[in-house]
């Protein structure tokens, strides 16, 4: 069973709009959260991080929202651009554990 | 700047071969992985290491083996590759404080 979900596997976008992706949890052990980018035939690379102290994270266009209760988090990008096209995983760990669990990832398309 | 190298970027073996995946870091990092990662189904992990000679399985660890014989250096080893393990092989490293992982380049894995 799926701990993190990410449940829209792609997501078109306007240049210059907001991109929202969107990530579902079920453990509620999990403290930290992680979101990830990844290009074609590369390595993901690290974006953006929250721990479960905050509710909002900003870091330039990027910001990514917690809201424990629903378990659930966001990331916001603003505006978004035609480079930000990528698949995006978000990532959990906690309770003990430095080992995050990964979503399965939303592919972004932003359009010119 | 950080790196996180894997020794090939493309690779084509047969079914039946033993295959080597070698990964080598150079930020001291006590933690590694290995991940496949395959479309619609995100990163899986095969294998961690968070020590020298320690290795503990991950998720989807059948058919796979793993070295760590130094702390740079990670191998993941297919006894004998089959069709299924066609995939995309991501290695990262982490610190042993657990915060964002570091990822390779990936290693396109075709098994004919």
């Amino acid at each position: 069973d799926q701990q993190v979900k990410q449940n829209s596997p792609s997501l078109s976008v306007q240049e210059g709009r907001i991109s929202i992706l969107n990530c579902d949890y079920t453990n509620s052990m999990f403290d930290y959260f992680l979101w990830y980018k990844k290009y074609p035939a590369e390595g993901p690379t690290f974006l953006i991080s929250i721990s479960s102290i905050k509710d909002k994270n900003e870091d330039g266009r990027f910001t990514v929202f917690l809201n424990k209760s629903a378990k659930h988090l966001s990331l916001h990008i603003v505006p978004s651009q035609p480079g930000d096209s990528a698949v995006y995983f978000c990532a959990a760990s906690g309770g003990g554990s430095y080992i995050p669990t990964f979503g399965r990832g939303t592919s972004l398309i932003v359009h010119p | 700047d950080v790196k996180v190298t894997q020794s090939s970027r493309y690779l084509v073996k047969r079914t039946g071969e033993k295959v080597f995946l070698e990964c080598v870091q150079d930020m001291d990092h006590e933690n590694m992985f290995w991940y496949r990662q395959d479309p619609g189904l995100g990163l899986r992990l095969i294998y961690f290491s968070y020590d020298v000679k320690m290795k503990e399985k991950g998720d989807i660890p059948e058919g796979y083996s793993v070295s760590r014989e130094k702390k740079e250096r990670f191998s993941l080893i297919l006894e004998s590759a089959s069709t299924n393990q066609t995939s995309m092989y991501l290695c990262a490293s982490q610190s042993g404080t657990g915060d964002e992982q570091y990822f390779g380049p990936g290693t396109r894995l075709t098994v004919t």
